[in-house]
């Protein structure tokens, strides 16, 4: 079964540092999504790519938060410089095309900021 | 925007039935999806209800009123491994035109035997 490649699975850094998730989506997915999730919450969206284009980064930190999907094929996300509060769990979600109900996720990045 | 209502917690034994509610508001609707997360592990896709009515996927069935901006998980048969947090999630309009799921916080179910 076609999965949704994130890594690294877990990070811990300190607090001010830069830090990059990676992810690779379903091959021939369109669209691709990043969604953090605190604990006990749901995901929230971060940003959304259709192929290479961001075509909704409304709740993206855009002082701190970059993303990008160069190729319209992997996405890297980056925090610099990261804050307590970024702690969080960092999911990657493709579909074939925008609309399309059923995401497929990624298994996450936990990310630690100390 | 978009905000859902769910029940924070919801326990049950095994073998019975338990349904999970959501209430939604947003400014276009077009369907309500249901997710299933066990603990530190990745959202999975359970079902979808586009239009009023049931849809059933095995023990899982999900329903949907529109009119009433309402819908529900109904899982059956409940076994240990159903242990887990269920979201629902409203697909609506993004600033950009595109449509985006707008999850809500997650019902954590608690199985005993």
């Amino acid at each position: 079964e076609a999965e949704v490649a994130q890594s690294p699975r877990y990070k811990i850094t300190e607090k001010s540092q830069a830090v990059a998730f990676w992810c690779d989506p379903i091959s021939g997915h369109a669209t691709l999504y990043w969604y953090r999730q605190i604990l006990g919450q749901g995901p929230e969206l971060l940003v959304q790519f259709q192929d290479e284009s961001v075509v909704d980064d409304s709740q993206l930190p855009k002082d701190r938060f970059s993303a990008e999907r160069l190729k319209g094929v992997d996405s890297t996300l980056k925090i610099q410089p990261a804050e307590l509060g970024d702690s969080a769990m960092y999911l990657c979600a493709s579909s074939l095309r925008a609309g399309n109900y059923g995401y497929t996720f990624g298994s996450g990045t936990r990310l630690t900021v100390v | 925007g978009q905000s859902l209502e769910q029940p924070s917690e919801v326990t049950a034994v095994e073998g019975a039935i338990v349904q999970i509610n959501c209430t939604y508001q947003t400014s276009g609707f077009y369907g309500l999806s249901w997710y299933q997360q066990h603990d530190g592990g990745a959202p999975t896709f359970l079902s979808y209800n586009g239009l009023d009515g049931l849809e059933e996927t095995g023990r899982f069935s999900s329903f949907l009123s529109r009119s009433d901006s309402y819908g529900y998980l109904l899982l059956q048969e409940l076994q240990m491994k159903d242990s887990a947090s269920y979201f629902c999630a409203v697909r609506g309009p993004a600033n950009s035109g595109y449509s985006t799921l707008t999850f809500g916080k997650g019902t954590m179910l608690l199985v005993s035997p």
